[in-house]
């Protein structure tokens, strides 16, 4: 197991509504990455942060914000929830300019109805 | 971007043969490409991963190989076992999975049949 952690386990919220994801990377290293597991699918990455600064972003809309804390944890942040935002949410943390391998955490579930 | 397909999305061997599992990418670029095992309800767990500048790498019964020119990857798992049933997804990366993420393939259900 990687020393990657996330809260809360699994989420249930309603159509319009927020959501906060926190991860906590493994000790050691300095990058956070989201992506968002769709059932049946291949995560699919959303943003990196990077020094507290997004470093790089998929395909996802501005609704999907971030936030990289002193300590390298993460938060993933969620507006307006639509249904199709259910989904598994991993982080994966990594060491910027060294190895650079992502180790995931088990992730969040979150369904929106 | 890049754009990962993987193939075959199930497949079914018997207990002790050899499992392959194929990925093409796009994107010339990419230089970085990591396969992962999740198990049902669990994390994605990176198995092996090969860089650009090799053709291959082995560890015990798994083995990866890469061909720059077609631009394909392969995962080759021998002696397979009960444990080694999981859904497996390959990836590609423009760096060491940095600012361009990973891009995955839609993932293949490996079920070792006893």
């Amino acid at each position: 197991e990687t020393g990657v952690t996330q809260s809360p386990t699994h989420l249930i919220k309603t159509r319009g509504q927020q959501v906060t994801l926190r991860c906590s990377s493994q000790s050691g290293h300095n990058t956070v990455s989201w992506y968002q597991q769709a059932l049946g699918q291949g995560p699919q990455f959303i943003f990196q942060y990077y020094r507290e600064e997004e470093n790089g972003r998929g395909n996802f809309p501005p609704r999907f914000s971030g936030l990289q804390f002193p300590n390298y944890s993460s938060e993933l942040n969620v507006n307006a929830l639509e249904l199709d935002d259910s989904a598994l949410y991993l982080c994966a943390s990594s060491s910027a300019g060294l190895e650079e391998t992502q180790y995931f955490g088990p992730g969040t579930r979150l369904l929106v109805l | 971007g890049e754009n990962v397909e993987q193939h075959p999305s199930t497949l079914s061997v018997q207990e002790g043969d050899s499992a392959v599992i194929k990925c093409t990418y796009s994107d010339s670029a990419s230089n970085y490409f990591p396969w992962y095992k999740q198990e049902l309800g669990k994390r994605p767990q990176l198995i092996i991963d090969i860089r650009s500048n090799v053709g291959e790498k082995k560890d015990q019964r798994i083995a990866v190989t890469l061909n720059k020119t077609a631009k394909h990857f392969s995962l080759h798992i021998t002696e397979t076992q009960p444990e080694d049933s999981a859904v497996y997804f390959c990836a590609a990366t423009t760096s060491g999975g940095g600012a361009d993420g990973l891009t995955f393939g839609k993932g293949t259900h490996l079920i070792i049949q006893p």
